[in-house]
């Protein structure tokens, strides 16, 4: 089945760029998403990527997919304390299964001052 | 963007009683929702699939007599947990599709079971 796997932790200095890591293993990935979700709250989508497209960028996120290799990261510019969170990597596939999305394990961003 | 609203926040019911989660669509229609659950430092596991109209589509392993959903309309989905014990305890999130951008999923802020 899908797998999506995410680094758990990462730790930055403010004012620095953050850079999440993903990877996913359908090769049939229409969608691939970015989602944050900060202490005793939902998901807040951030961006997302169709698969055809290499990279993103909307203000200070920056997303690349390199579709060979099946990795997408997310770029964080200037990262705030505001930034510290939970970010979850998410995929689906039109194709094989619908609007499902299947999550990675949550990279945990830890922003010190 | 699209706001999706869950009540209760939080429930704190006791052993053997059923507790029921809306969520609501608030600017959009939502053709499809999913039910997720969190466990403290974990992803989230997709419980089941509802569609507006039809009978929900519950993962492996989940109890469908026991997490009861239902999808009467376009804008509101309810999870029921019935004869709730403590190992039920847990964040549930809703997400919803908008029926006019179907790759765009959002999720509502979650709900805290707590089940004593």
């Amino acid at each position: 089945g899908e797998d999506v796997e995410q680094s758990l932790f990462l730790s930055v200095r403010e004012g620095d760029s953050s850079v999440i890591n993903c990877t996913y293993t359908d090769s049939s990935s229409t969608y691939l998403y970015w989602y944050k979700q900060e202490p005793g709250a939902g998901l807040q989508l951030l961006t997302y990527i169709f698969s055809n497209m290499d990279m993103k960028q909307d203000q200070r996120l920056t997303v690349l997919l390199n579709k060979k290799d099946k990795h997408l990261s997310l770029r964080i510019a200037d990262t705030q304390t505001g930034d510290s969170a939970i970010y979850f990597c998410a995929e689906s596939s039109l194709e094989t299964s619908g609007s499902r999305l299947t999550f990675g394990e949550g990279t945990q961003l830890t922003v010190n001052p | 963007g699209a706001v999706v609203s869950q009540h209760p926040s939080r429930v704190i019911c006791k052993s053997g009683t059923s507790v029921k989660i809306e969520c609501r669509s608030l600017d959009f229609q939502a053709t499809t929702m999913f039910w997720y659950r969190q466990f403290p430092k974990q992803s989230l596991m997709l419980m089941a699939t509802s569609n507006e109209g039809s009978k929900a589509t519950y993962e492996q392993g989940v109890e469908k007599d026991k997490f009861l959903i239902n999808h009467a309309s376009l804008t509101l989905s309810t999870l029921t947990v019935t004869s709730a014990h403590p190992e039920d305890s847990s964040f549930y999130i809703c997400s919803a599709i908008d029926r006019t951008s179907s790759y765009e999923q959002y999720f509502g802020p979650g709900t805290r079971l707590t089940v004593t």
